[in-house]
């Protein structure tokens, strides 16, 4: 069965100022998606950003981007000029190309520090 | 809007007494999934449908039945809950696996 594993419960950032989040997993696949959700205090799953696996190009959304490694597996989101509204949890996830089942991570809480 | 839709959002029951989450997607998707969300454990699929009348267990499916009858609602049931079944609910509907469409999130507490 896949993995996905976030190595850090719980990361703090300074207002402004930019903080990567670490996930790796584990597949024997070659075609699939990662995604990251983010999970503010409304419980609400909000997805940041996506990573198709094919692709070799980083994915970039505004201020979010990722380091996709795939002979690694690894998968890190970078946000740059961290604001106060960033803080929330956050869920690494890997869905194999047409299996529609989502495996997350267990979650990093960022607390973004005025 | 297209939206995922989940009743109740909040409940609170004893065990044993049989209740059942809705979820609503009206976005014409063929997948649709439900997902609980437990400290320290992420969230784990419970059950999946490619389309009407096909279902499949996920990773943790004990305790939970599921039925689609119709393409947009996917009901979960739980017959006899448990308080091991206090959790967060989540419902998810895609065309594939491009983008997962998350609704609000179900509070169940089992007492």
């Amino acid at each position: 069965a896949q993995t996905v594993t976030q190595s850090q419960p719980e990361m703090s950032v300074q207002e402004a100022e930019t903080v990567t989040l670490s996930c790796t997993y584990d597949t024997s696949e070659s075609d699939y998606y990662l995604f990251w959700y983010k999970q503010p205090p409304s419980r609400q799953m909000i997805l940041v950003i996506r990573q198709e696996a094919y692709k070799q190009q980083n994915a970039t959304e505004n201020r979010f981007s990722v380091n996709f490694q795939k002979a690694a597996k690894s998968f890190s989101l970078k946000i740059s000029d961290s604001q106060l509204g960033d803080a929330a949890m956050y869920f690494c996830a890997y869905d194999q190309t047409g299996a529609n089942n989502l495996f997350f991570g267990t979650g990093t809480r960022l607390t973004v520090i005025p | 809007e297209a939206q995922v839709t989940q009743n109740p959002r909040y409940l609170i029951t004893v065990t044993g007494k049989k209740l059942t989450v809705t979820c609503s997607q009206n976005m014409n998707h063929e997948y649709m999934s439900w997902y609980r969300q437990d400290p320290g454990l992420g969230l784990r699929q419970i059950y999946y449908s490619m389309n009407v009348e096909v279902t499949d267990k996920g990773d943790v499916p004990e305790g939970y039945k599921v039925s689609r009858k119709e393409k947009r609602n996917f009901p979960l049931i739980l017959e006899s809950p448990s308080p091991n079944q206090t959790s967060l609910y989540f419902c998810a509907s895609s065309r594939d696996s491009y983008e997962q469409y998350f609704g609000p999130g179900t509070r169940l507490t089992v007492t």
